[in-house]
C-alpha cells in the first residue's frame, strides 16, 4: 500500500512565520503535489514535482515555494504566513506521467495562522 | 475558472438506496476521470477511475457512468450504506506530464440509517 505522510496533523502559527510543511512518500513515485481545500472550493494546486528538484507552480502558487531535494520528500513552505493561508493541506504522490494512475493522499495537516 | 463543476454541495439518501453524484466537466481534453472519497480530518481516498474509451467502469456497489458528449460523469452507489457518508470529490486528467488531477468542489454525502 503506498503511504504519504505529512508530519503534522495540526499546526498553530503566527502571521508573518516561516512555516514548513513536510511530506514523505515511501513508493518511489516520480509526481507529488501540494493542495489547499477550503470549504466550497475544493482542492486546489499549489505545486507539483516530477522529479528531484523539479518543480512547477499550479493554480494558486503565491505566497508558497517547495523544495524537493530527495525523491521521497517534498516540502511546502510559507514565506511569511498570513491569516488567509490558514487551511487544510493535502500533500499526494502518483507514477510518472502519461500513465492512468490515481494520486494518494496522506491525511493532511491541518494550518491554523493566528 | 472552474473546469470541474460538482453542483450538488449535499445529498441525501436512505440506506440501501440508490446515491447518485454527478459531475460536470468543460475541458475535451481530459481523458481520465476519478472519484475520492474523503472523511473528515483524514486525506482523500481514491475510490473508482473511468478512461475516456470506456462509458462505464464498476467496482462492487460502486459504478461510475462517463458520458463525453455531454461532459458528464456520474457515480452511482448502490445499496448505500451509514459508512458511505463522507465528501465525494469529482476529479480529471488530461495527460499533463505530471498527471495533474483538476478536482470538483465536492459533494457532501450523508446515508440516513
Amino acid at each position: 500500500d503506498v503511504k504519504v505522510t505529512q508530519s503534522s496533523r495540526y499546526l498553530v502559527k503566527r502571521t508573518g512565520e516561516k512555516v514548513f510543511l513536510e511530506c514523505v512518500q515511501d513508493m518511489d513515485h516520480e509526481n507529488m503535489f501540494w493542495y489547499r481545500q477550503d470549504p466550497g472550493l475544493g482542492l486546489r494546486l499549489i505545486y507539483f514535482s516530477y522529479d528531484v528538484k523539479m518543480k512547477e507552480k499550479g493554480d494558486i502558487p503565491e505566497g508558497y515555494s517547495v523544495s524537493r531535494e530527495k525523491k521521497e520528500r517534498f516540502s511546502l513552505i510559507l514565506e511569511s504566513a498570513s491569516t488567509n493561508q490558514t487551511s487544510m493541506y493535502l500533500c499526494a504522490s502518483s507514477p510518472a506521467g502519461n500513465s492512468n494512475q490515481p494520486q494518494h493522499f496522506g491525511d493532511g495537516t491541518r494550518l491554523s495562522i493566528l | 475558472d472552474q473546469q470541474v463543476k460538482q453542483n450538488s454541495p449535499s445529498l441525501s439518501v436512505q440506506e440501501g438506496r440508490i446515491s447518485i453524484l454527478n459531475c460536470d466537466y468543460t475541458n475535451s481534453m481530459f481523458d481520465y476521470f476519478l472519484w475520492y472519497k474523503k472523511y473528515p480530518a483524514e486525506g482523500p481516498t481514491f475510490l473508482i477511475s473511468i478512461s475516456s474509451i470506456k462509458d462505464k467502469n464498476e467496482d462492487g456497489r460502486f459504478t461510475v457512468f462517463l458520458n463525453k458528449s455531454a461532459k458528464h460523469l456520474s457515480l452511482h452507489i448502490v445499496p448505500s450504506q451509514p459508512g458511505d457518508s463522507a465528501v465525494y470529490f469529482c476529479a480529471a486528467s488530461g495527460r499533463t506530464g505530471a498527471n495533474n488531477l483538476f478536482f470538483g468542489t465536492g459533494t457532501r454525502l450523508t446515508v440516513i440509517p
